[in-house]
């Protein structure tokens, strides 16, 4: 079946730090690829998607490739704030109804 | 622009009392509902799934209902709740698929609701 696997955390960077959160999928066809943040106490917020191969998504200094050949979507930030400290969320969608398909999430602590 | 809101934002209750949990959705029509639960140090699990007005589709077997009364409006409920049934859940829209893309469109999701059953 469908699934989306994450990297463990924590993840500890200080500030300015380059960052690589990976992501791997399994998946027949072509679903669409998603990151989302979640901050502490709040709900997801999407940060980006792409929705097909070599499709780049990019917001706040964040980027993620759609990579089909490697099944994979690793987000990257070139110069990490303490305000990027937060959970990050890889996902699919995939079928008639587009339901999302979580990986287990990401913790990111940037220090000062 | 379209909002979402969940409440109550943090809820105690005993073992084996009632639950209601509201979602509601403005500024969009016809939009499909999830109902989410992220449980302490685990990911999101899909609970419920709603494409219209009374159309339920359960993902996971447990003591929790949805209904959908109003089109845009999500109730997540329980007769009798279990310790295990804690967590953070989370109420979701999307747009209505259009031309077969449903796969394309992000789901948008509600500040969340703190259970806690004690």
């Amino acid at each position: 079946g469908n699934s989306v696997t994450q990297m463990e955390g924590p993840v500890t960077l200080s500030e300015e730090a380059f960052l690589t959160i990976n992501c791997t999928y399994t998946a027949t066809g072509y679903p669409s690829l998603f990151w989302y943040v979640q901050y502490p106490g709040e709900g997801l917020q999407l940060l980006l998607k792409a929705t097909k191969a070599d499709d780049k998504g990019s917001n706040k200094g964040f980027e993620a490739t759609y990579r089909k050949e490697t099944t994979s979507f690793h987000l990257e930030k070139g110069s990490v704030q303490v305000s990027d400290s937060a959970v990050y969320f890889c996902a699919l969608s995939k079928g008639s109804q587009g339901n999302l398909i979580f990986g287990k999430g990401t913790k990111l602590s940037v220090k000062p | 622009s379209q909002t979402i809101h969940q409440w109550p934002a943090t809820l105690v209750q005993p073992v084996g009392s009632p639950l209601s949990l509201e979602c509601t959705v403005e500024g969009t029509s016809n939009p499909n509902l999830y109902w989410y639960r992220q449980a302490a140090g685990r990911g999101l699990q899909l609970l419920f799934y709603s494409v219209g007005i009374g159309q339920i589709s359960s993902e996971v077997p447990q003591n929790l209902s949805a209904s959908r009364p109003q089109d845009r409006q999500f109730i997540l409920s329980s007769k009798k709740l279990l310790l295990s049934d804690s967590g953070f859940y989370l109420c979701a829209w999307r747009s209505r698929d259009r031309g077969g893309l449903a796969g394309s469109y992000e789901q948008y999701f509600g500040p969340g609701t703190r259970l806690t059953v004690t």
